[in-house]
């Protein structure tokens, strides 16, 4: 099951441009998390920002997230070809007497050289 | 940190047979999860694999068509069994140290049924 919408499902911009996407999540939370994956390749672990957290940077990352809305963004500043890639949301809960690990569906960021 | 080393990488098989997959960690580690990730999609939650209890699995995934072993805190497999065409993806075990902890993912096992 998926815990998490994302959007937008695909997003295109120019390089030096910023891309912002976007999470929610339906359930509480103790942390979210962030990662990259790029065509066919492994998961890249970038951000955690816990649920007490509002906002939180990572070199060219920016992370926030209200926990009061469920939701966390994801910026992405001065963006280069590199980063051209799959943006995941991840989500830890305790449900139904165990935890959980669940993603969200996924931004396509592609960056135009 | 964990470094998990998942085999096959990838296969081909034919349909009505299984496959296990092996997920072995270089620490030991409780929480454990597996993932099925479809061309273009996102990784969905199969099941988790705690050491010392049964599977937990997700709405629409069961036992009998993913068995899982959890045998120590190393290792474990996911079996897909009866394999169809529409098994066919990327499978993905995790390990999880707790919450306020990343999880790590091994490089996948790249499935296709013919």
């Amino acid at each position: 099951s998926q815990q998490g919408e994302e959007d937008p499902q695909a997003l295109s911009i120019q390089e030096g441009e910023n891309a912002t996407m976007n999470c929610s999540y339906k359930t509480s939370i103790n942390n979210l998390q962030w990662y990259r994956q790029n065509s066919g390749r492994g998961l890249v672990h970038l951000i955690l920002i816990r649920s007490n957290e509002r906002e939180k940077h990572s070199g060219r990352l920016r992370v926030t997230l209200d926990t009061s809305k469920k939701s966390s963004s994801l910026l992405i500043t001065a963006s280069r070809a590199a980063d051209t890639a799959s943006y995941f949301c991840a989500t830890d809960a305790f449900t139904s007497g165990t935890y959980k690990y669940i993603f969200g569906t996924g931004t396509r960021l592609k960056v135009l050289a | 940190s964990a470094v998990i080393s998942q085999k096959p990488s990838r296969d081909i098989c034919q349909r009505g047979t299984s496959l296990t997959i092996q997920c072995q960690v270089d620490s030991q580690v409780t929480m454990m999860f597996w993932y099925r990730q479809q061309p273009g999609q996102s990784l969905t939650l199969i099941a988790t694999a705690n050491q010392g209890s049964e599977a937990t699995y997700e709405s629409g995934f069961v036992i009998d068509k993913f068995p899982i072993s959890r045998p120590n805190l190393t290792f474990s497999t996911l079996t897909v069994s009866n394999m169809s065409p529409e098994d066919s993806s990327i499978y993905l075990c995790s390990v999880w140290f707790g919450p306020n902890t990343e999880a790590f993912f091994g490089q996948g096992t790249r499935l296709t049924v013919v």
